[in-house]
């Protein structure tokens, strides 16, 4: 069975800090790891995917992640954090299977303060 | 990329009616779709695998009389309230996996249903 811990359930940084959110995974095999953020009433936004490969990973709005598989982590890091970066956060784990669902972690709300 | 539809986005209804919530796949096959439940402040739950043409497979406890599971197309599946009370309220959202390129998970932009 998988299953995603996000620790910290509330992250709180100021505009142009350093953003790191964690995430560790269990996985009997190889992983395809995720992160999402959602805004409020919304859907789900893909941030960025690991699945083979670089380990060190790019997404969308500055935001990057690293799979070490020594730690079963993929922390979600952004070098400078915006305003706009205020919203909830994913990490999801699944099984390169069809038919697999995602996994998700409990979630983390980023804060940013000006 | 792909896309996911899913209507309502919200819809309000009184205790012991029904509700239908579609989760459309626009511009791909979807044979697998996934329900997902979202109580405020909270993760997603997964609820169940939708398979176009046959039963969905329901996680542990979840009714399977209560939220009903219809997936008759490639591109439609349906997630049924039946006799809803206000502990069903919630928030709904379905997700798809376009099975000829794996690039992610598709989310439809979810349903909010509020029971009165």
């Amino acid at each position: 069975a998988q299953s995603v811990t996000q620790l910290g359930s509330h992250v709180s940084v100021s505009e142009g800090a350093l953003v790191l959110l964690r995430c560790n995974y269990s996985s009997s095999v190889p992983p395809y790891l995720f992160w999402y953020v959602q805004y409020p009433n919304q859907g789900l936004q893909l941030l960025l995917k690991y699945t083979t490969g670089a380990t060190l990973v790019k997404g969308i709005n500055g935001f990057e992640a690293e799979f070490k598989k020594s730690e079963t982590s993929f922390h979600l890091t952004k070098p400078s954090a915006h305003m706009s970066d205020a919203a909830e956060y994913f990490c999801a784990v699944s099984l390169n299977q069809a038919g697999t669902a995602l996994i998700f972690g409990k979630g983390t709300t980023l804060s940013v303060s000006s | 990329g792909a896309v996911v539809s899913q209507h309502p986005s919200r819809v309000i209804c009184k205790s012991g009616t029904s509700v239908k919530i579609e989760c459309r796949s626009l511009d791909f096959q979807a044979t697998t779709m996934f329900w997902y439940r979202q109580f405020p402040k909270q993760s997603l739950m997964l609820m169940a695998t939708s398979n176009e043409g046959s039963k969905a497979t329901y996680e542990q406890g979840v009714e399977k009389d209560k939220f009903l599971i219809n997936h008759a197309s490639l591109t439609l599946s349906t997630l049924t309230v039946t006799s809803a009370h206000p502990e069903d309220s919630s928030f709904y959202i379905c997700s798809a996996r376009d099975p000829l390129s794996y690039d992610g998970y598709t989310f439809g932009s979810g349903t909010r249903l509020t029971v009165v």
